[in-house]
């Protein structure tokens, strides 16, 4: 299975924009990094996911690197409704089970 | 609001109980997942079902025994449960299971307590 590498907690301040990276250097060719938030007593939400491009949606922004052995998550005006784990995964063949690493924790202070 | 549908919410159950989890999603989805999280932790996969056919077991005790009526609906029995067992059980359903790109859309979860 795909490892990824995650720091263990990070902090920002509201209004702010936030970099969350995510270290998945096994990832295989064809598959897409996922990212997952869990907002506290809640299931796990999808948030993006892209395969080579730089993808945006109306909740955040995905960079790629070049390389696919890395990516970022940028939310770029952090509220207080954003504190979560933020999970990345690559999904295919070298996760195909699907399995999470162990997340980012997200705090943002008002 | 997630489009993947969990009963119930919260569950107490003792030891010598039997008891079922349910989940039911109407997204035309062709995979469902049954994960196992438990405080502070990420969640685990437990079981996988694709096309109603069980795919993965990823080595859970006998005393949880999935069921996947039909394309829809995803079962979790339980039957003798430990404590340790006590978790937050997520259900989970994807357009495919092996194909990359699928996104996952969970639940919010039941709440289960072993007494």
């Amino acid at each position: 299975d795909a490892k990824t590498t995650q720091p263990n907690s990070m902090e920002s301040n509201e209004e702010e924009p936030v970099h969350l990276p995510c270290n998945h250097s096994t990832i295989s060719g064809t598959d897409y990094i996922h990212w997952y938030r869990q907002l506290p007593s809640q299931g796990p939400e999808y948030v993006i996911h892209g395969l080579t491009s730089n993808v945006n949606n109306r909740m955040a922004s995905l960079a790629i690197a070049e390389d696919r052995k890395s990516s970022t998550l940028i939310l770029h005006r952090a509220t207080l409704r954003d504190a979560a784990v933020y999970y990345c995964m690559p999904s295919g063949g070298s996760n195909y089970k699907l399995t999470f690493g162990k997340g980012t924790l997200l705090t943002v202070n008002p | 609001d997630t489009e993947v549908t969990q009963t119930p919410k919260h569950l107490v159950m003792g030891m010598t109980n039997k008891k079922s989890l349910k989940c039911e999603q109407h997204m035309g989805h062709r995979a469902m997942y049954w994960y196992k999280q438990k405080a502070k932790k990420p969640p685990e996969l437990m079981f996988v079902y694709s096309y109603e056919k069980l795919s993965i077991n990823e080595s859970v005790p006998s005393r949880f025994s999935p069921e996947c009526p039909n394309s829809s609906l995803l079962n979790l029995h339980l039957h003798a449960l430990q404590p340790e067992d006590s978790a937050l059980y997520l259900c989970a359903s994807s357009q495919g299971v092996r194909g990359s790109g699928n996104t996952i859309y969970f639940g919010e979860g039941s709440w289960l307590t072993v007494v």
